[in-house]
């Protein structure tokens, strides 16, 4: 079957820290994978994607590369800010399927 | 940039009610999705719709649950006789695409409270 697996969180960091959430997938075929990011009150906000083996999405400093060796998505940012602070969730949706499979979700907190 | 609008933003309601959580998504979008979030938790997939009708549901959209595109902009979610087991974040989301890269774009929810 299709599902995601995220890193348990809460997520602490100092500012200026660097930033990694582990994704791992499993799915058939040859899904796209995505990061969406959730701040408080609001609702999920594409941050980056990337649709084929090595091809690496990146969007405000965060960058997630693609490895079907690995089966990983794993996002990264060099030097995260307060203003970062948010849940972020990993998620895939497959070549020739409709539903987007989401994982659990990991929270990141930034301290000044 | 265009975006997914849902209302209200938050509805409460008493145990056995019935709700009608409202979405228009972004309008050259042709996949309409809901998604719902219990509080910290995951995101669950309820229903997907193309095509004025249903594509895909999931386990939790049983029978009380019902989906409508009444006219060529809103896109609806009813709950008919709602459960405090139904309290959670609604969000709607829509799509250019019905697969592969195409992203979903959310709505900023309604917070459903049953009492």
């Amino acid at each position: 079957g299709n599902s995601v697996t995220q890193m348990e969180g809460p997520v602490t960091l100092s500012e200026e820290a660097f930033l990694t959430i582990n994704c791992t997938y499993t799915a058939t075929g040859y899904p796209s994978l995505f990061w969406y990011v959730q701040y408080p009150g609001e609702g999920l906000q594409l941050l980056l994607k990337a649709t084929k083996a090595d091809d690496k999405g990146s969007n405000k400093g965060f960058e997630a590369t693609y490895r079907k060796e690995t089966t990983s998505f794993h996002l990264e940012k060099g030097s995260v800010q307060v203003s970062d602070s948010a849940v972020y969730f990993c998620a895939l949706r497959g070549y020739n399927f409709n539903k987007f499979y989401f994982g659990s979700g990991t929270k990141l907190n930034v301290k000044p | 940039e265009p975006e997914v609008t849902q209302t209200p933003s938050h509805q409460v309601t008493q145990m056995g009610q019935e709700v009608i959580l409202r979405c228009v998504p972004i309008s050259n979008h042709l996949y309409f999705y809901w998604y719902r979030q219990i509080l910290g938790q995951k995101v669950e997939f309820l229903v997907s719709f193309y095509n004025n009708e249903i594509s895909e549901k999931s386990e939790i959209f049983d029978d009380q649950f019902s989906v409508e595109r009444p006219d060529g902009s809103n896109f609806t979610l009813k709950i008919r006789s709602t459960k405090l087991e139904d309290s959670a974040m609604y969000f709607c989301a829509s799509s250019e695409e019905g697969q592969g890269n195409s992203p979903l774009h959310f709505g900023n929810g309604t917070r459903l409270t049953v009492t």
